[in-house]
């Protein structure tokens, strides 16, 4: 019920190409869904997050889609960068509970 | 501060020794989390304080490990008789709203390396 399964568990991705990552939840009682960018020794820095009553939110090359029936959403990076590179993480929160982190995705953009 | 410290950023100690791990949240942070990632993995939740209500200890891996918090301010992270495979970066992070739904902002992590 807790867990956040997050895939692919790494990806490899040409610079200018849409870099998309997976993630489902179980919980219904989530109501949060952020995506966190960690760059090496860093701590995770909040990217984008979404709420269930929208379907998509876009922040510049960054959107999350959302499908509350399926219990997936999903991260889409376009135009990808070299500097882009980085492991992500998604997340599902709710007001009762805690933050729960995916495995994360080691994200490389190939220049 | 202008976000979550923690302290201190590196720790080398030998197996067996105790060791204690500090966090200052963002002032004003009500909720403050603890989460382990050891090398090239995932973030691994240990222990969730949501103001002054009782933690929530539920991703402690054992009775070695504990946590405090005083009021909404600095909470430490206590590894009694460190084992080797303890060695991860201790993460904390703190948010503005109880529960889990609003943003949580991350320290740089405690390097830990038992040996």
């Amino acid at each position: 019920q807790q867990q956040v399964k997050q895939s692919p568990q790494s990806l490899i991705v040409q610079k200018g190409g849409i870099s998309i990552i997976n993630c489902a939840y179980e919980n219904t009682a989530f109501d949060y869904f952020p995506w966190y960018q960690q760059f090496p020794g860093k701590g995770p820095a909040l990217l984008i997050a979404i709420r269930p009553d929208v379907s998509e939110k876009k922040e510049g090359r960054f959107t999350i889609s959302f499908n509350k029936s399926a219990k997936q959403f999903s991260l889409h990076i376009m135009d990808s960068q070299p500097g882009d590179s980085a492991t992500y993480f998604c997340a599902a929160g709710g007001s009762q509970g805690n933050l729960i982190f995916g495995k994360g995705t080691k994200l490389s953009v190939k220049p | 501060g202008a976000g979550v410290s923690q302290s201190p950023s590196n720790k080398v100690t030998e197996k067996g020794k105790d060791v204690e791990l500090r966090c200052d949240p963002i002032s004003g942070h009500t909720a403050l989390y603890w989460y382990r990632q050891r090398l090239g993995q995932g973030l691994e939740f240990l222990i969730y304080f949501q103001g002054n209500s009782a933690p929530d200890k539920s991703g402690l891996p054992s009775d070695r490990f504990s946590a405090e918090r005083t009021g909404e301010s600095v909470s430490t992270l206590t590894i009694q008789r460190t084992q080797q495979e303890d060695s991860a970066v201790y993460l904390c992070a703190s948010s503005l709203a109880l529960g889990g739904s609003t943003e949580a902002f991350f320290g740089q992590g405690t390097r830990l390396t038992v040996v």
